[in-house]
């Protein structure tokens, strides 16, 4: 089992609508969650950060953890084309002397005009 | 724009050849992580530097090497370059003091023919 699971895509969703992306982890132990937004050929730029159990909203984007259930999702409503990127679900873990990211293999979002 | 930069931003190299990726880290940030990406795949940890020192390391042989600098800055090296090695290289940068946020740079293109 990957520590960190996203479904590849590609995800279409129309101009406007809320777009959903999804992620969960297997690492009981991870205590801080990311969601980067890459566009192709471009390196990963934070989205949000999330690190208790909830919502978290900033502009658009709403960030959801649920730590039993070991789950964190995406929501971005109002849709735009702009946001036709590769998303990708990012965890840390405390302990130990790195902090290090483990990441998804990312979730590919198309926005259609 | 992060204020991380890496150089160079594209690189050919043939197989056996050694080579060096170097990144500067956003200002008031010391601690240096690098990550590879390989096409189609999420970003994986290689390691960390803090304090021009390794604090943590990946699943990456010894041939992945790295250093930091005074002022923050690090290197990547690599050498007997195989095949494999070809994916986009990122450094990301941090602050121990803060949010434990991870800003990356736009990343090396490596090619190994």
């Amino acid at each position: 089992q990957k520590e960190v699971e996203q479904n590849s895509g590609p995800l279409s969703v129309p101009e406007g609508a809320i777009a959903s992306l999804n992620c969960t982890y297997s690492d009981r132990g991870s205590q801080s969650f990311f969601w980067y937004r890459q566009y192709s050929g471009k390196s990963p730029e934070l989205i949000m950060s999330i690190y208790s159990n909830g919502d978290k909203e900033d502009g658009r984007f709403t960030a959801q953890l649920n730590k039993a259930s070991q789950y964190v999702s995406l929501l971005i409503r109002d849709s735009q084309p702009s946001d036709s990127a590769t998303y990708l679900c990012a965890l840390e873990r405390l302990g130990g002397s790195a902090r290090q990211l483990t990441f998804g293999s990312g979730t590919q979002l198309t926005v259609l005009p | 724009e992060t204020g991380v930069t890496q150089s160079p931003t594209h690189l050919i190299k043939t197989r056996g050849q050694q080579v060096t990726l170097r990144c500067s880290s956003q200002s008031g940030h010391n601690t240096v992580s690098w990550y590879q990406q390989a096409l189609g795949q999420g970003p994986q940890f290689i390691f960390q530097y803090y304090r021009e020192e390794e604090n943590g390391r990946g699943n990456f042989p010894p041939r992945f090497s790295g250093l930091q600098f005074p002022n923050y800055s690090s290197e990547l090296n690599v050498n007997a370059l195989e095949l494999d090695d070809s994916a986009l290289y990122l450094c990301a940068s941090s602050s121990s003091r803060g949010p434990e946020t991870q800003y990356f740079g736009p990343g090396t293109r490596l090619l190994v023919l």
